[in-house]
């Protein structure tokens, strides 16, 4: 049971360059979202989606990009990296029915470094 | 807004003694409330949630947590301690405005268990 599966596990990038991570879940899920995690600063949202070709801003959407072409991927970009995208990026989903009680499931991380 | 506070950074306890960390929330409506664990370079994990019914909530572990509506409070507890709980640990609130079901995350409580 993969569950939610993040590539990759720990990259550095350099000042300028692009990249994508990618998020792939095996448990239907409707609802997939992508954080980041900052020390002493909890997980903030980056971008959600609520089902294939729909997608949403989060909190810190800003040198970031989404797209969901099927149920399963969400793979998210990075234009032009900054030293300020150095972080922990986190993928997760959801159901969609059920209402406000569904459990968010979390993927194991992926650390960037931008230099 | 819906907001959750973690007040303190990092709880010390001695093995085989009760744990308390501690959880506030603010809401507009209903509280969804939930309690994740995330491990050393781990992704996070689902303790236990609250949605409705019994003000005690049973989870993972060993885990459990009291909602108390008047003091807008979610307390995780344990009633005995073990070395390998130390983890670090963040309460969310489930944001039901707009088209996701989004979860606010405090910023975190340390959990330090020591023999």
């Amino acid at each position: 049971n993969a569950g939610v599966t993040q590539t990759p596990k720990f990259r550095i990038l350099k000042i300028g360059q692009s990249m994508t991570l990618q998020c792939t879940q095996d448990m239907n899920h409707n609802y997939m979202y992508w954080y980041r995690q900052d020390p002493g600063m909890g997980l903030k949202l980056i971008y959600y989606s609520v089902g294939a070709g729909i997608t949403d801003k989060g909190e810190v959407p800003n040198g970031y990009n989404v797209s969901r072409s099927t149920t399963e991927d969400f793979p998210l970009r990075l234009e032009l990296a900054a030293p300020s995208q150095t972080s922990v990026y986190f993928c997760a989903s959801s159901y969609a029915t059920g209402g406000a009680g569904n459990t968010i499931y979390f993927g194991e991380g992926s650390w960037l470094t931008v230099v | 807004a819906q907001s959750v506070a973690q007040p303190e950074d990092q709880v010390n306890v001695a093995e085989g003694n009760p744990l308390t960390v501690k959880c506030t929330y603010s809401v507009s409506g209903n509280p969804y409330l939930f309690w994740y664990v995330q491990y050393p370079n781990r992704g996070l994990q689902f303790l236990l949630k609250y949605i409705t019914g019994d003000n005690l909530v049973k989870g993972s572990y060993g885990f459990e947590a009291e909602f108390n509506k008047s003091q807008t409070s979610f307390h995780l507890k344990k009633p005995s301690a073990l070395v390998s709980d130390s983890a670090l640990y963040f309460c969310a609130v489930r944001d039901i405005t707009g088209t996701a079901s989004k979860l606010t995350f405090g910023t975190g409580t340390r959990l330090q268990v020591t023999l």
